[in-house]
């Protein structure tokens, strides 16, 4: 069963900087990963799939990279509505997982 | 426009049954995988179960295998789970998910999901 590692757990970044979230795998899940946003109360939203594929409309603010167990979520200038929790997820195999997922918060 | 509506949580007692549904629209529902995905109150994502577009292929987390049962009706674009033996740590906001490439016996990532559907276990 693959493990799927956030960190940091919270990030305090103010509008307009630039923020990495990394997300590391047990073992290798090849570029089958994904990331997601999540902002209070409301279901998760796709943000990237493979790895640096965004999902339809996706701002191009948003980037990933990585393969193999090191992965990584760039917000290169962040907005107002990008503060939320984010989760990486794996899905090289069964089973699934996600990450414990990274709050992006104002600082 | 893509859409998923789950239904039927509840607040139920240690022990008990609960059925959760979640309806499909706006897309060809038969040719895709679909996922339930649940989050304890304040806590993260937990993948629990996965049914693939046919319905032939299920796949289950450990926590759930043997009480909780995934299934579909491809004529009602009905995706279902039978979530038996309830305990107080099945508490969780229920999300159906749709898989974002066409049914495959490997998983995926999760391209739409729906508004979730809380399940409260308590005495």
């Amino acid at each position: 069963e693959i493990v799927m590692t956030q960190s940091p757990a919270t990030l305090s970044v103010s509008p307009g900087e630039r923020a990495t979230l990394s997300c590391r795998a047990s073992q290798s899940v090849s570029s089958n990963l994904a990331w997601y946003q999540q902002k209070p109360g409301q279901a998760p939203r796709l943000l990237m799939y493979a790895a640096s594929s965004r999902a339809p409309g996706i701002p191009a603010r948003f980037s990933g990279s990585g393969s193999g167990t090191e992965f990584s979520l760039t917000i290169s200038s962040l907005q107002s509505e990008d503060f939320a929790v984010y989760y990486c997820h794996q899905y090289d195999n069964w089973p699934p997982a996600f990450g414990g997922g990274t709050k992006v918060e104002i600082k | 426009e893509v859409q998923l509506l789950e239904s039927g949580g509840d607040f139920i007692e240690p022990g008990g049954s609960v059925r959760l549904s979640c309806a499909a629209s706006g897309f060809t529902f038969s040719r895709y995988g679909m996922s339930w995905v649940r989050q304890a109150p304040g806590k993260g994502l937990e993948w629990v179960s996965t049914i693939s577009g046919g319905g032939g292929s299920t796949h289950y987390a450990d926590s759930v295998r043997g009480r909780f049962t995934i299934s579909r009706d491809n004529s009602k674009n009905t995706l279902y789970l039978q979530v038996n033996t309830l305990r107080v740590e099945d508490t969780a906001v229920y999300y159906c998910a749709k898989e974002g490439a066409l049914t495959t016996s490997l998983p995926d990532a999760f391209d739409i999901w729906g508004q979730g559907t809380m399940v409260t276990v308590s005495s």
